[in-house]
Parts: C-alpha cells; structure tokens; sequence
C-alpha cells in the first residue's frame, strides 16, 4: 500500500531552471494538494485540485502551476525557480468526507541557488 | 490574526509528565480539526480529529475542541521520548474548504 508517492525527494536548480515535482496516490482519492513549508510557518497551501479536471489557487500560488493529469496524479511545476522557492514540497491527498484528514506523501527538499 | 495559532513552544517536559500543545483559530464557522505529528524530516502524520466540542481520548492522547473560545488542544499523557516531535494543529474553515495550518510546536521529551 504504497500512499502518495512523490518525486524526486531531493533537487537542487539554479535561479532560472525549471522542473516539476510528481505525486501520485493510489487510494482513490478525490482531492489532492500541494502544500510548501518552511522553518516557523507551517504548512502553507499552494494549489489544489477538488476533483480530476479542477485545480484552484491556495495561499501563495505565484511562481507555480499545476496540472492534475488523471485522478491519480497532480504535478507542481517551477516555470523558473527563484531562491525564495527553497522550501520542503508536500503532496497530500484526502476523500471529500473529511473522516481522516489528509494523507501526506514523503516531501520534496528543494533548494534554488 | 493568523488564522491558526499555535502556541510557540518550544515545549520541553520530562519523561512521564503530561504535554500541553494549543491552537486557536479565526474561523468560528469551523467544522472539523485535526492534530498531526511530524518527526524531523518526515511528513505529517495524523494523530487525532475532533468534531464536537469536549474531548476526544485515542490511547494516551486526548484532544479538546472549545468552539465557543475557538479552542482546541492536544495532551499527551505519560509523555515518552518517542513523542518528540512538531505537533501541528488543522483546521478546516467552511469558508475555505482546505486545510489550514498553524505554524507548529517542537515538543521535547527528556529522560
């Protein structure tokens, strides 16, 4: 029972440089997310994607967009990496019923020089 | 005001002892709130949900919602070095629909 699953877990990019992180879960879940987080704030919503089809803006979408390319998974790409985009990348996943939260997968440490 | 505020912590309490971990949030519409664990470079992991005011007791934790004050903590009884963790408080505003996050408190357990 594999989860969420996202890759790579580490990257390094220089300022400019683009890349897309993968996710994908195998639960049959309706609903995905991506989520950044850095030291003292917390987790920090990013895009989500309600539905296969959807994806909405969260908290600080700008320098990022997102495709949800089935219902399995929903990838978050740096067009052109900036260093303010150092941060640790988590995808999670959740069904509409809210009775378990969210089911994080195991984060991507990005760092932008 | 942030919409989910935790206390700053660090928190540091001794083995055996009871760990206090809170979390006000802005939303009074607010339906359902969750408590995760993160051990250092690891994703959150849930521990606990609540949805009703009072308590909810799962093992040796046991989180208490106060809607009226906005209100909801995490106390870990007999606290073990394994607790040693980020503990991070959830909650989902009607009005957003995802869930928001406070900042966090680093739980320390010492033998």
């Amino acid at each position: 029972n594999a989860g969420v699953t996202q890759t790579p877990k580490f990257q390094v990019l220089k300022t400019g440089q683009s890349m897309t992180l993968q996710c994908a879960q195998d639960m049959n879940h309706n609903s995905m997310y991506w989520y950044r987080q850095d030291p003292g704030m917390g987790l920090r919503l990013i895009y989500y994607s309600a539905s296969e089809g959807t994806t909405d803006k969260g908290e600080v979408p700008n320098g990022y967009n997102v495709s949800r390319l089935n219902k399995r998974e929903f990838s978050l790409r740096l067009e052109s990496a900036a260093p303010s985009q150092t941060s640790v990348y988590f995808c999670a996943s959740s069904d509409r019923g809210w009775p378990d939260g969210y089911t994080f997968g195991s984060g991507t440490r990005l760092t932008v020089v | 005001q942030k919409e989910v505020e935790q206390n700053s912590g660090p928190l540091s309490v001794p083995e055996g002892a009871i760990a206090s971990l809170n979390c006000t949030y802005s939303d009074r519409g607010s339906q359902s709130f969750f408590w995760y664990r993160q051990y250092s470079g690891k994703s959150p992991e849930l521990i606990m949900f609540i949805y009703s005011n009072g308590d909810k007791e799962d093992g040796r934790f046991t989180a208490q919602l106060n809607k009226a004050s906005q209100y909801v903590s995490l106390l870990i009884r007999d606290s073990q070095p394994s607790d040693s963790a980020t503990y991070l408080c959830a909650v989902n505003p009607p009005s957003y629909g995802k869930l928001t996050f406070g900042q966090g408190t680093i739980l320390t357990v010492h033998p």
